[in-house]
């Protein structure tokens, strides 16, 4: 049972446009969000947070937005750059079960 | 400050043999995680550590297990390897898993390929 979903395997954007990735979730007791951003032979860097009392958090061109009724979040770049090619995670928590569980990932190629 | 070491980088072994992998945290941080990442899975997990003391396991069957050291230093290991244990293992660490507000640091993974 896939917790977190990005059903959006790969997504291709013009350098400069805004890509905007989804991911969405089933179990309602998340209440911690994460993205990732991962470049090939490397490890996933932590790029964006969300908490549950919040819908927004803004950090420079990345913000990511919660819709906890739609058990859906999603992450915007703006604007979008050749270097912002890589693949994205969004993650979750629930309060005390100490782990995260992560979605399938979207491949995002920024078209210069 | 240094960031979560991995090692090896990289290892081949064939079918029946063990494996172990090591993860060194960044200093300071008490919760190690472990991740199996293969192809079209996404990042699954495997289990995490706090003080010595295994807090959650994933899903993976009892050849998959691990521990946490004093100095916070954690292990990994495969047993009896199969082929469909290739996949990129990743370690992260964090400051405390108490709080679910705690970001995950990874590690750059151990690249293991099972013949």
């Amino acid at each position: 049972d896939q917790q977190v979903k990005q059903n959006s395997p790969s997504l291709s954007v013009q350098e400069g446009r805004i890509s905007i990735l989804n991911c969405d979730y089933t179990n309602s007791m998340f209440d911690y969000f994460l993205w990732y951003k991962k470049y090939p032979a490397e490890g996933p860097t932590f790029l964006i947070s969300i908490s549950s009392i919040k819908d927004k958090n803004e950090d420079g061109r990345f913000t990511v937005f919660l819709n906890k009724s739609a058990k859906h979040l999603s992450l915007h770049i703006v604007p979008s750059q050749p270097g912002d090619s890589a693949v994205y995670f969004c993650a979750a928590s629930a309060f005390g079960t100490y782990k995260y569980i992560f979605g399938t990932g979207t491949r995002l190629k920024v078209l210069a | 400050k240094a960031g979560v070491t991995q090692t090896p980088r990289y290892l081949i072994k064939t079918r029946g043999q063990q494996v172990t992998l090591s993860c060194s945290p960044i200093s300071g941080h008490r919760s190690v995680s472990w991740y199996q990442q293969t192809p079209g899975q996404g990042l699954q997990f495997l289990f995490e550590y706090f003080s010595e003391t295994q807090r959650n396991k994933g899903n993976f069957p009892g050849r998959f297990s691990g521990r946490q050291f004093s100095n916070s230093r954690s292990e990994m290991n495969v047993s009896t390897l199969e082929l469909g244990d290739s996949a990129l293992y990743l370690c992260a660490s964090s400051f405390d898993k108490l709080s679910a507000a705690n970001v995950l640091t990874f590690g750059a993974g151990s690249r293991l390929t099972v013949l």
